[in-house]
């Protein structure tokens, strides 16, 4: 068990809704990551927040955001859903600087119809 | 952060130890190599990382050369249950950074 905890495991939706995923960081981590996985692409970093500000940005969508509240834990918001947005979202949590690595959640699975 | 290169693929037979290769020939003087490794579908799990010295926990052995130019992951023992990718990465640990992952290595460990 990595201490991250991410909420729902499943998620089936339909194109065009808007979704929810959650994260809950290891205690003590302030820094939190998402991560996409699609099957036919690797691991690819979405977006980074620290202590409840925006990081580091990667290959996220326009139609994606997230956040990171007081308490620490985080939410990433998908919209405009599309059939190409199906994959799983990985949540990991590190504490800020330093060599600590980062640890991942066992993922919410979001499949579009 | 340097990039890595590994073997698409690898098999090793149960109860002989699994040696796992990752080149990073431009990697930078504050960069750490990190092994993670990921079993079907599951979150990557955190194996081991290393500056320079070879570093050894419960789950794994990491060898760097002293150029630093390539390291090996070792499980000394694999199980049926060390099936899985195995991601080696190289990180500049001043900013706290994101993990940039590449394709991997599918290790098949087999009866």
């Amino acid at each position: 068990d990595s201490g991250v905890t991410q909420t729902p495991k499943h998620l089936i939706t339909a194109t065009g809704q808007r979704v929810t995923l959650r994260c809950s960081p290891r205690s003590g981590d302030l820094s939190v990551y998402w991560y996409q996985q699609s099957l036919d692409q690797g691991l690819q970093f979405l977006i980074q927040y620290y202590n409840g500000e925006e990081r580091a940005k990667g290959n996220i969508l326009e139609r994606f955001s997230a956040q990171q509240f007081p308490d620490l834990h985080s939410e990433l918001n998908l919209s405009s859903l599309e059939l190409g947005d199906s994959a799983l979202y990985f949540c990991a949590s590190s504490p800020w600087g330093g060599n600590s690595p980062l640890h991942f959640g066992n993922g919410t699975r979001l499949t579009v119809t | 952060d340097a990039k890595t290169t590994q073997p698409t693929s690898m098999d090793c037979a149960e109860g002989r130890a699994a040696n796992l290769p990752c080149n990073h020939s431009t990697i930078s003087g504050n960069e750490y190599v990190y092994w993670y490794r990921q079993i079907h579908s599951q979150g990557p799990q955190y194996i081991i990382h290393g500056l320079k010295n070879n570093e050894t926990n419960e789950m794994a052995s990491l060898i760097i050369t002293e150029d630093r130019k390539s390291s090996t992951l070792i499980l000394p023992h694999a199980t049926l249950r060390d099936t899985a990718v195995y991601y080696c990465i190289v990180r500049d640990n001043n900013a706290g950074n994101m993990l940039t992952f590449g394709g991997g290595t599918r290790l098949m460990v087999k009866p």
